[in-house]
This record gives structure tokens, sequence and C-alpha cells, in this order.
């Protein structure tokens, strides 16, 4: 079992749509959290920290269920530029900070 | 502030060729890492370091070397490259591990055949 694992995608959705993006981590010593978006064929880059209290940057809405051992994104109001892959990624504070990643969920808003 | 740079952005090896990727930061960062990321899958950890003359293997070191001898380099070398290493390679740096964002480099394309 991965242990990192997200929603297989790809998502589909319209402009304005709401679309949310569930991932699941195994290792319940994991203790950051975090999701990364990544532009076709270019370097990851971080989107928002996931808090245990949940937090939201504008459209983008995260969610952290820890006895559950879920993260959760969800984005209003979708938009072209929104079109990306969404990583889901987990930390240990023992292991140098290392990040595992899950495989990414695509997203692809239509006009 | 140039951020994390990564030479050469592509490269093409024949197997048992050997290279080194290079990567640079110049944020300061004590953290530096290697990833490669497989077509449609996730980033996989390969080596990391947290500091100058200290490095550690990650998820999939086997194939790799690397060496940290200063706070701004981190190189990665395939001694004798496989079909299997083809891939793209990623650096990253952060300030203090896993408490902070960590900063990706643009990548090289490494094909080898």
């Amino acid at each position: 079992r991965k242990e990192v694992e997200q929603d297989p995608g790809p998502f589909n959705v319209p402009e304005g749509a709401t679309v949310a993006f569930n991932c699941t981590y195994s290792n319940s010593a994991s203790q950051s959290f975090f999701w990364y978006r990544q532009d076709c064929r270019k370097e990851p880059k971080l989107l928002m920290s996931v808090y245990s209290s949940g937090n939201e940057d504008g459209r983008f809405t995260a969610q952290l269920n820890r006895a559950s051992q879920y993260i959760s994104l969800l984005i209003r109001d979708s938009k072209l530029s929104d079109s990306a892959t969404y990583l889901c990624v987990v930390t240990h504070y023992n292991q140098g900070g290392k990040l595992i990643f899950g495989q990414g969920t695509e997203l692809s808003v239509k006009p | 502030n140039a951020g994390v740079t990564q030479t050469p952005k592509f490269r093409i090896l024949k197997i048992g060729q050997s290279m080194t990727l290079q990567c640079t930061q110049d944020m300061n960062h004590n953290y530096m890492y290697w990833y490669r990321q497989d077509p449609g899958m996730g980033l996989k950890l390969i080596y990391y370091s947290v500091g100058a003359g200290i490095t550690d293997k990650g998820e999939v070191p086997n194939g790799y070397n690397v060496s940290r001898s200063t706070t701004e380099d981190f190189p990665l070398r395939l001694e004798l490259a496989a079909p299997s290493q083809t891939s793209v390679y990623f650096c990253a740096s952060s300030s203090s591990g896993a408490y902070n964002e960590q900063f990706f480099g643009p990548g090289t394309r490494l094909t080898v055949l």
C-alpha cells in the first residue's frame, strides 16, 4: 500500500465549478501536510499547508482529519488557470524533512 | 535571487555512461533534496542533505551518489546509467526541513538509451 494515496483523476470540470480532491495517508506518525501544485512539465510549487483546524486561502480550502488520516482540498469557482496536477504531500519530523508525495490528481478546467 | 537552479535541462545518455546533475541554491538553505519523477507518478526521494558534509539515503538511492561540500551545491552523480533511470530529476531546498516550504528547481529531463 502506498504511504500517500490520492483520487486517481483526471477531473474535467467547467469554469466556475467546485471540485474536491481527497488524499489518505497510512503513517499515523505523519506530522506536516501540504498541497503542492504542478503544471505540465514544470516543478512542483507549494499551494498551501494544511493545518489541523483547516485553513482557507481565497478560493482554496484545505482540511485535515487526523483520526481518519485524511486530507482534502476544495477549489471553489474554478478558473482555467487552475488546470494542473495537485500533489498531496506529508512529512515526518524525524526524517530530515523529506516529503512523501501522492501520485497526484490532474485537474482540467474547461471554458 | 535565482532560487534553485539545475543543469542541464535535458540530457540523453547511453547505457553505461556516467554524468553529474548539478544543483545550486542561493537562499542559504541547509536542507537539500533530490527527487525523481516517472511519468504519471509522484516524486520519489533519492538522497537528501541536512547541511554541508551530511547526506543520507532516501527511498530510491540505488545507482546514484551525492556529495555536499558547500551549502549552495548538491550534485547528483549517476555512475552506470540504465534505462530505468530515465526520468525527470528535481532538486529542492528548504530552510528547516519538515516545517517549511520546499523550493524546487526546474528539473532535468534524462533519457537513457
